[in-house]
């Protein structure tokens, strides 16, 4: 039982590259999310699953993508990187919304040059 | 507006000894608290969950408190360890129609030998 796993933990990109980054979690929970944690602040949502095939924004949505076409793997994906999205990427899940423990990735740090 | 604040922002103590983190939030309405411990380059972890009727909730070493009249939380280490240095992050989950996880932005706990 490997949790919340996140690929790559490092990456480098130059404005305007492309990437995804993945989270996997073998706990059959139902709820996925993505934040970024930036100095000074606290975790802003991106994006956020229910379940496979249903996903919505966050709070900062602009400029990434996701997709849930499996309840395992929940994939954000940087359209084309910007300096501004230098930040630290968590991945979590949950069995569900509001009354359950959130279980972190450990991460991915992201620099855009 | 929905906030969640916390104090210090940095804290320095002895090994052995006890402190008190301390959370305000101004975030209705209110669903559930947590506590969140954050190891220097790993994700969260959950440390405590409470609910309105919950003033009080242990996790070991970790006791967590709930004033919902004063809308304040406190998080009290007691013998700290060297392995509690870590960030601490309060969340309150607010709920009107759908669930939203207002994070603090942390109080960052050293412990020296």
């Amino acid at each position: 039982n490997a949790g919340v796993t996140q690929t790559p933990k490092f990456q480098v990109l130059k404005t305007g590259q492309s990437m995804t980054l993945q989270c996997a979690q073998d706990m059959n929970h139902e709820y996925m999310s993505w934040y970024r944690q930036d100095p000074g602040m606290g975790l802003r949502l991106i994006h956020y699953s229910v379940g496979a095939g249903i996903t919505d924004q966050g709070e900062v949505p602009n400029g990434y993508n996701v997709s849930r076409s499996t309840t395992e793997d929940f994939p954000l994906r940087l359209l084309s990187a910007a300096p501004s999205q230098t930040s630290v990427y968590f991945c979590a899940s949950s069995l569900g919304q509001g009354r359950y423990i959130q279980y972190f990735g450990a991460g991915t740090r992201l620099s855009v040059l | 507006k929905n906030q969640v604040e916390q104090s210090p922002q940095s804290l320095i103590i002895l090994e052995g000894k006890n402190c008190t983190l301390q959370c305000n939030y101004t975030v209705s309405p209110f669903s559930n608290l947590r506590w969140y411990k954050q190891d220097t380059g790993r994700g969260p972890v959950s440390l405590t969950i409470m609910t309105f009727s919950e003033n009080t909730k242990s996790n070991g070493r970790y006791t967590a408190t709930l004033d919902a009249d004063t809308k304040q939380s406190s998080l009290h280490i007691t013998a700290s360890q060297l392995s509690d240095s870590a960030s601490y992050i309060c969340v309150v989950i607010t709920t009107s129609g759908t669930y939203k996880y207002i994070f603090g932005t942390g109080t960052r706990l050293k412990v020296l030998a």
